[in-house]
């Protein structure tokens, strides 16, 4: 079986590009999550979705970022324009429902932007 | 605002030497406390779900404990395959459902 599966794993870009993260939760999953991971500030929570409904988007630094989910097997995390301190390791995650914190965590996709 | 630290940030062992990873916890409500373990260049992978104070799981080496305040992660004779990151999470029973993260020990075990 499939787990999460994150695109591309590494990305190098130069400020002000836009940026286009992609997931694919375990099928079956009904939530998923957006979480990135700096030295500095540990494993943050940015967006999550239930049934493809964005519950939670507290965790999302400032306009420049957005989060969609068009469909139960798809999310994307889109940084529009990027900046160097948009440079981290970004998780996706999913979980059978929102009532279980046994998360199923992708390989990541690390983002340098110079 | 929910808090978890956990401490050491790292951990040398030698091989069979047994020992305990710490995470505190501030949290309204708490529905549930969780283990993972982070290999280098990988997503967390879970470990344990601990519910209320004085609840134990196992695996292998490994030994997760609650209390009202605080998690212990033992490690017991651990091997080298047991060096990574180990990070705790906590989710309230109210509000913001999704786990709030610790930064995590990093665990080295030499043989």
């Amino acid at each position: 079986d499939a787990g999460v599966i994150q695109s591309p794993r590494h990305e190098v870009t130069e400020m002000g590009q836009e940026v286009t993260l992609r997931c694919k939760p375990i099928s079956g999953h009904n939530s998923l999550f957006w979480y990135r991971q700096t030295m500095m500030r540990g494993l943050e929570l940015l967006i999550y979705f239930n049934n493809n409904v964005p519950i939670d988007d507290s965790g999302m630094p400032e306009d420049r970022f957005s989060a969609k989910m068009p469909n139960a097997s798809f999310s994307t995390l889109k940084i529009q324009p990027s900046e160097p301190r948009d440079s981290a390791v970004y998780f996706c995650a999913s979980s059978r429902d929102s009532n279980t914190g046994e998360l199923f965590f992708g390989e990541g996709s690390r983002l340098t932007v110079l | 605002e929910d808090q978890v630290t956990q401490s050491p940030e790292a951990l040398r062992l030698q091989e069979g030497e047994s020992s305990s990873l710490n995470c505190s916890y501030t949290v309204s409500g708490l529905r549930g406390l969780f283990w993972y373990r982070q290999d280098p260049g990988k997503g967390p992978e879970f470990l344990f779900t601990l519910y209320s104070a004085g609840e134990e799981k196992e695996k292998e080496r490994l030994k997760a404990t609650l209390t009202k305040k605080e998690s212990f992660l033992h490690i017991t004779a651990p091997k080298p395959e047991d060096s990574a990151t180990y990070l705790c999470a906590v989710r309230r029973d109210t509000g913001r459902r999704a786990l709030t993260f610790g930064s995590g020990t990093r665990l080295q075990v030499q043989p």
